[in-house]
């Protein structure tokens, strides 16, 4: 079983600066990486796949990177909206979720 | 637009089963894979099964095979998965959702169901 390795556990940012998120499989997954975000009562949503591709009606702020073991979703401008928990997942061998970083306004 | 609707909240005893299901309305389902997620309190997403319901074959988390049941005929447009051998553990919300590849390609989770609690309590 492929294991999805997340890092920080929790990241502090203020409104309007950059968030890099760090996602790390235990094997080489290629491409196929998507990227969730998940607020509380809420379904998650799918914001990138295929590592790099952005979901339809994402916005450009948000953007994905990285092949075959090291996967970085980056958060341009910080909103209000865009705190909440975000998970990695590889589509490679059917699924495993990272175990999530929480974006925390700083 | 494909939605996915889910059954009610659930109070089961432990050692029992439950089964929850998932329609699809608007939309294709049978050439989709269709999944289970749950996230138990405080815990994160945990993927627990699927299955593309043109090719009928399940394929399970090694942490639930023995335990969970996935279903979901091409002809019809509900899935169900059912869990067994329930504990308190397995306390959580049970989200399906569908994948937005294809024939079984898998790319990501694009369109869910609103979650369904269940609750394991003596």
């Amino acid at each position: 079983e492929i294991v999805m390795t997340q890092s920080p556990a929790t990241l502090s940012v203020s409104p309007g600066e950059r968030a890099t998120l760090s996602c790390r499989a235990s094997q080489s997954v290629g491409s196929t990486v998507a990227w969730y975000q998940h607020k509380p009562g809420q379904a998650p949503r799918l914001l990138i796949y295929g590592a790099s591709t952005r979901a339809t009606g994402v916005p450009a702020r948000f953007s994905g990177s990285g092949s075959g073991t090291e996967f970085t979703l980056t958060i341009s401008s910080l909103q209000s909206e865009d705190f909440a928990v975000y998970y990695c997942q590889q589509c490679h061998q059917w699924y495993t979720f990272g175990q999530g970083t929480k974006l925390e306004i700083k | 637009q494909v939605q996915l609707v889910q059954s009610g909240a659930e109070v089961q005893k432990p050692g029992s089963s439950v089964r929850v299901s998932c329609q699809a309305s608007g939309g294709s389902f049978s050439s989709y894979a269709i999944n289970w997620v749950r996230q138990a309190p405080g815990q994160g997403l945990e993927w627990m099964g699927g299955i593309v319901p043109i090719f009928g074959t399940p394929n399970y988390a090694q942490k639930f095979q023995g335990r969970v049941t996935i279903t979901a005929g091409d002809s019809t447009t509900t899935a169900y998965m059912e869990l067994s051998s329930l504990t308190s553990e397995d306390t959580a919300v049970y989200y399906c959702a569908r994948d937005r590849g294809v024939q079984g390609v898998l790319y990501g989770m694009d369109v869910w169901g609103q979650g369904t609690p269940v609750t394991v309590s003596s």
